[in-house]
């Protein structure tokens, strides 16, 4: 079964730190893998997506990289703001699954102290 | 939330009743998604169409049917509610069959199952 391991579960650090989310999958083959931002109560808004033939995307202070033969991608948020306090899911679509799944991983309840 | 709507937002059923959430996008996109969300399981998906006409069971497909009226709309029904079945529940859209495309998800429905 295909999986999408998020660590740690929880995160809290100051305002102004640079921070790394993690994310590892169990099949290399992957179509993409898809970064999602989730408010208490809210929807998911998708952030950052990455094709499989990629190794990084970037919107603003976020960057995501991919390396699919260790199955690990990272979101990088640069110059963290109280703001950027939220869940952060990652979720990937694996080969075999079709371009039409995703698996999400658990996510990350990050908390940014002022 | 890009474009999806979701009715109703809450809904408290008592066992054994009936219920129909819905789902409508305006952005033209020919997939469509239901998934669910519960504390430690993370979102997993219900079913999904990938154009109008037709639909596939996800990975927690039994006690819920689908329907895809048009191209803009996907309903998810409960039969006869559980209350294995309270949770929160996502559509999504996604443009089209390939990788390189994003899902953008509704702001969710908050089900309760007495």
């Amino acid at each position: 079964k295909q999986e999408v391991t998020q660590i740690p579960a929880a995160l809290s650090v100051p305002e102004g730190e640079n921070l790394v989310l993690n994310c590892s999958f169990t099949d290399s083959a992957i179509y993409n893998l898809q970064w999602f931002r989730q408010d208490p109560g809210k929807g998911l808004t998708s952030l950052l997506l990455i094709q499989s033939s990629q190794r990084e995307q970037t919107s603003g202070r976020l960057n995501a990289s991919l390396d699919k033969s260790s199955g690990r991608s990272t979101l990088y948020i640069a110059a963290s703001q109280p703001g950027d306090s939220a869940t952060y899911l990652c979720a990937v679509s694996f080969g075999d699954q079709g371009a039409q799944k995703l698996v999400f991983g658990q996510g990350t309840r990050l908390t940014i102290n002022p | 939330n890009a474009g999806v709507t979701q009715t109703p937002k809450f809904q408290v059923l008592k066992t054994g009743q009936s219920m129909t959430l819905q789902c409508a996008q305006d952005m033209n996109h020919n997939s469509m998604y239901w998934y669910r969300q519960d504390p430690g399981m993370g979102l997993r998906l219900i079913y999904y169409s990938a154009s109008e006409g037709t639909t596939d069971k996800g990975e927690v497909p039994n006690g819920y049917n689908v329907s895809r009226l048009n191209k803009r709309e996907f309903s998810l029904r409960l039969e006869s509610a559980a209350p294995s079945q309270t949770s929160v529940y996502f559509c999504a859209i996604k443009r089209g069959l390939t990788g390189d495309n994003e899902q953008f998800f509704g702001p969710g429905t908050r089900l309760t199952v007495l």
